[in-house]
C-alpha cells in the first residue's frame, strides 16, 4: 500500500460545480497535513494546511479524519482557474525529513 | 528578487558530464530542500538542510551530491547520471525544518540525461 494515496483523476466538472476529493495515508503517526496546488509546468504552492478541527478558506474546505486516515478537500462554486493538480502532503515527523507527497489529483473545470 | 530561484531552468547532459544545479532563496529561511519530480510519480524528497547542516538523505544515489554553503544557497552536483535521472528537480525552502511550515518552491530545473 502506498504511504499517501490519491485518485489521479482527471476530475472534469462544469464551472460552478462542487467537487471533492480524498487522500488516504497509511502511517497512523502522521502529524501534519497539507494540500498543495500545482499548475501545469509550474511549481507546487501551498493551498492550505489541514487542521484536526477542519478549516475553511473561502470556497475551499479541508477536513481530517484520523480514525479512517484520510484528508479531504472540497471546492465549492468552482472556477476555471481552479484547474490544476492538487497534491496531498503528509508528514509523520517533527521535521520535514519524512514528508510524503501524493501523486496528485488532476482537476479540470470546463466552461 | 523575491522567492526561490533556480538555475538553469533546463539542462541537457550526457551520462559522463558533470554539472551543478543552483538554488537561491531570498526569504530568510533556515531550511532548504531538493526534490525530484518524475512524470506520473509523486515528488520525492531527496535532501533536507537545516541551518546549513544536512538533516536527511533519503537513500539518494551518490551520483547526486548536495552542497549548502550558507542558508540562502543550495547546490546539487551531478555526475555520471543515468537516463532514468531525467526529471524536474525542485528546490524549496521553509522558515524552519519543522514539518509544519509551508514550503516555498522554486520553478525547477528540467533535466534530460542522454
Amino acid at each position: 500500500r502506498k504511504e499517501v494515496e490519491q485518485d489521479p483523476g482527471p476530475f472534469n466538472v462544469p464551472e460552478g460545480a462542487t467537487v471533492a476529493f480524498n487522500c488516504t495515508y497509511s502511517n497512523s503517526a502522521s502529524q501534519s497535513f497539507f494540500w498543495y496546488r500545482q499548475d501545469c509546468r509550474k511549481e507546487p504552492k501551498l493551498l492550505m494546511s489541514v487542521y484536526s478541527s477542519g478549516n475553511e478558506d473561502g470556497r475551499f474546505t479541508a477536513q481530517l479524519n484520523r480514525a479512517s486516515q484520510y484528508i479531504s478537500l472540497l471546492i465549492r462554486d468552482s472556477k476555471l482557474s481552479d484547474s490544476a493538480t492538487y497534491l496531498c502532503v503528509v508528514n509523520a515527523h517533527s521535521s520535514a525529513s519524512k514528508i510524503i507527497f501524493g501523486s496528485g489529483t488532476r482537476l479540470s473545470i470546463r466552461p | 528578487e523575491t522567492g526561490v530561484t533556480q538555475t538553469p531552468r533546463h539542462l541537457v547532459m550526457g551520462m559522463t558530464n558533470k554539472k551543478s544545479l543552483k538554488c537561491e532563496q531570498h526569504l530568510g529561511h533556515n531550511a532548504m530542500y531538493w526534490y525530484k519530480q518524475s512524470a506520473k510519480k509523486p515528488l520525492e524528497l531527496m535532501f533536507v538542510y537545516s541551518l546549513e547542516e544536512r538533516v536527511e538523505n533519503n537513500s539518494v544515489p551518490s551520483r547526486f551530491s548536495p552542497e549548502c554553503p550558507n542558508s540562502s544557497h543550495l547546490f546539487l552536483h551531478l555526475h555520471t547520471l543515468q537516463p532514468e535521472d531525467s526529471a524536474l528537480y525542485l528546490c524549496a525552502s521553509s522558515p524552519r525544518d519543522s514539518g509544519v511550515d509551508e514550503q516555498f518552491f522554486g520553478p525547477g530545473t528540467r533535466l534530460t540525461v542522454l
